[in-house]
């Protein structure tokens, strides 16, 4: 079962910021919180990834609280081509472990025009 | 830089015939994931190589399904016999193991079991 929750659907106005919240109450210290995206009927596309600091980088921010309890993805200026299923994931790298995805439901963000 | 490439996109069977997916990872990524998504349900993560050997195969459903990477390069995943729950769209991904930690996905592949 997945570790995150997420709000099923969003809606976003075009060239606005999205912010997609994630609950991880349950992550452990050394999982690292992932985000994907599934486009249609793709395969799903790395966005970012982070442990404890906020991350940047060309397409997106990771926020993440201090209590690592939860995160918000934002995308700053979303298109119509960030509609997708956007997926909030926790990562272990231990030694000898598995680093596989556990992917739940996701968020469906719709970008309006 | 080529992506990850899979053979067939898309695959039509009849019930107890063989099938066999293919899935060549970015070249040098020692890390190989097979994933599916049946009818209505997530993606279910399968088994993980690195390089020839199975890391985590808790994901396999039963043992009609088979998948090898020999050589430690491309990997393929058979499905003998098909059953129609085996319809869905598997995806595979491959990782580096340097330094970055996401994984690449490729564009999966369609498979119907009629």
């Amino acid at each position: 079962d997945a570790k995150t929750t997420q709000p099923p659907s969003m809606d976003c106005a075009e060239g606005r910021a999205a912010n997609l919240p994630c609950n991880h109450s349950t992550i452990s210290g050394n999982e690292y919180v992932y985000w994907y995206r599934q486009i249609h009927s793709q395969g799903p596309q790395y966005i970012i990834h982070g442990l404890k600091n906020n991350e940047t980088n060309e397409m997106a921010s990771l926020i993440i609280t201090e209590d690592r309890k939860s995160s918000t993805l934002i995308l700053p200026h979303a298109t119509l081509r960030d509609t997708a299923v956007y997926y909030c994931i926790a990562v272990s790298f231990l030694q000898g472990g598995s680093e596989k995805l556990v992917f739940g439901k996701g968020t469906k963000l719709t970008v309006n025009p | 830089e080529a992506g990850v490439t899979q053979f067939p996109s898309h695959s039509v069977i009849e019930k107890g015939q063989t099938v066999t997916l293919r899935c060549d990872p970015i070249s040098g990524h020692d890390n190989l994931y097979w994933y599916r998504r049946v009818m209505g349900k997530e993606i279910k993560f399968l088994l993980h190589f690195v390089k020839e050997s199975k890391q985590d195969e808790s994901g396999m459903p039963n043992n009609r399904f088979l998948a090898e990477r020999t050589g430690g390069t491309y990997s393929t995943l058979k499905v003998q016999p098909a059953e129609l729950e085996d319809s869905g769209v598997y995806f595979c991904a491959s990782r580096d193991t340097d330094g970055a930690y996401e994984q690449y996905f490729g564009p999966g592949t369609r498979l119907t079991v009629t």
